[in-house]
């Protein structure tokens, strides 16, 4: 079946710092990788997304790049802000057969001090 | 565009009673769906719809019923709350191999 493993925290980091948020996943077929992001007191906003192997989605400084060859879709940013506390949440959809259904891993808490 | 409502924002019920949680999107998405997250459990799917009239279930369907008559509104019934449904309940909608848009959630407490 489908699944998605990633770092789950909590994490804390002072701003500027580098961050990363490991994600793997197990699909059959070539499934769509998505990063959602949570902040406090909302629902699950799209970050940033991949649709097929080696494609690199960014947005908002925060970059994730599909690897086929080692099943993942690891977060990264450079330089971290407090703006960017919350939760961060990796999924994947698996297309085939025209699946919409997605896939969710437990998520991250982050919180960046000033 | 409003985009994904859900109401009521926060509900406390007692085990037995019976709700509805509401969601309606004026996107004109296809697909609609239903989630509740768990603290250290992610995000899982009680029931999805794909259009006007059609539902199935998810990861975690029981307890839970679904109905889909127009486009706009997708409903959540619990038929009889129990504790274990205490939870953090979003609705989703999106257009067929599109983005999913997340409504702002509702906080459902069984006591």
């Amino acid at each position: 079946g489908n699944s998605v493993t990633q770092m789950e925290g909590p994490v804390t980091l002072s701003e500027e710092a580098f961050l990363t948020i490991n994600c793997t996943y197990t699909a059959t077929g070539y499934p769509s990788l998505f990063w959602y992001v949570q902040y406090p007191g909302e629902g699950l906003q799209l970050l940033l997304k991949a649709t097929k192997a080696d494609d690199k989605g960014s947005n908002k400084g925060f970059e994730a790049t599909y690897r086929k060859e080692t099943t993942s879709f690891h977060l990264e940013k450079g330089s971290v802000q407090v703006s960017d506390s919350a939760v961060y949440f990796c999924a994947l959809r698996n297309t085939q057969g025209g699946s919409e259904k997605l896939v969710f891993g437990k998520g991250m808490k982050l919180t960046v001090n000033p | 565009n409003a985009g994904v409502t859900q109401t009521p924002k926060f509900q406390v019920l007692k085990t037995g009673q019976s709700m509805t949680l509401q969601c309606a999107q004026d996107m004109n998405h296809e697909y609609m769906s239903w989630y509740r997250q768990d603290p250290g459990m992610g995000l899982r799917l009680i029931h999805y719809s794909v259009g006007a009239g059609i539902t199935d279930q998810g990861e975690v369907p029981n307890g839970y019923n679904v109905s889909r008559s127009t486009t706009e509104d997708f409903p959540l019934r619990l038929l009889s709350a129990a504790p274990s449904q205490t939870s953090v309940y979003f609705c989703a909608s999106s257009r067929l191999g599109n983005e999913q848009f997340f409504g702002p959630g509702t906080r459902l407490t069984v006591l």
